[in-house]
């Protein structure tokens, strides 16, 4: 069965400072891996997906991540943190047999200090 | 284009009672899925819906149920309320051809249960 673990529930960042959130998965086969983003009161905003090829993907916002097989992991990354991205991201994984849903993490909430 | 639009944002209901959630998915979307967020469980998958067809069914119990119309757009009920059931409750619409890796998710239904 696939399952996601963020290790960090709470992280708290000042502005302008790196950013890596970390996501571990399991699972049997090539996984497609996602990360998303939500505010409060809001829904889950796609911030990046992979699915093959380059394992490090761009996405929206300035985020980037890395997917990384021999350690199972597919840590978010961003160069400096921006106040506005205080929110919570969650990872998840999908099968690439059909039409499964995802499997979240159960997220790791960021705040950000001046 | 419009979004993911879930009626109502937010409910209170007596424990005991049943309810009855909207989810008018992206025009075009023919799969809808339903996930319940609560803060020690996270994002948990309950049912995907697609041509008016359940497709894949979580793990929860018969209380909760859900159906689509022809127009998509897809409802989910719960019934005999428990305290437990208060959460945010998310869904989801994806193109064909993209099961969950196309999610675009509703901004969700905060249910209270007292």
């Amino acid at each position: 069965a696939q399952s996601v673990t963020q290790p960090d529930i709470h992280i708290t960042v000042s502005e302008g400072a790196s950013l890596e959130l970390r996501c571990n998965y399991s699972y049997g086969a090539t996984p497609y891996l996602f990360w998303y983003v939500q505010s409060p009161g809001q829904g889950l905003q796609l911030l990046l997906k992979y699915f093959s090829g380059d394992t490090l993907v761009q996405g929206i916002k300035g985020f980037e991540a890395e997917f990384k097989r021999s350690q199972s992991s597919f840590n978010l990354r961003k160069p400096s943190v921006h106040w506005s991205d205080a929110a919570e991201y969650f990872c998840a994984v999908g099968s690439n047999s059909g039409n499964t849903p995802l499997v979240f993490g159960k997220g790791t909430r960021l705040s950000v200090i001046a | 284009k419009a979004g993911v639009t879930q009626t109502p944002r937010y409910l209170i209901k007596t424990r005991g009672q049943q309810v009855t959630l909207s989810c008018s998915p992206i025009s075009g979307h023919r799969s809808v899925s339903w996930y319940q967020q609560t803060p020690g469980q996270g994002l948990q998958f309950l049912f995907e819906y697609f041509s008016e067809t359940q497709r894949n069914k979580g793990n929860f119990p018969g209380r909760f149920s859900g159906r689509q119309f022809s127009n998509s757009r897809s409802e989910m009920n719960v019934s005999t309320l428990e305290l437990g059931d208060s959460a945010l409750y998310l869904c989801a619409s994806s193109p064909p051809a993209t099961g969950p890796y196309g999610y675009t998710f509703g901004s969700g239904t905060r249910l209270t249960v007292v």
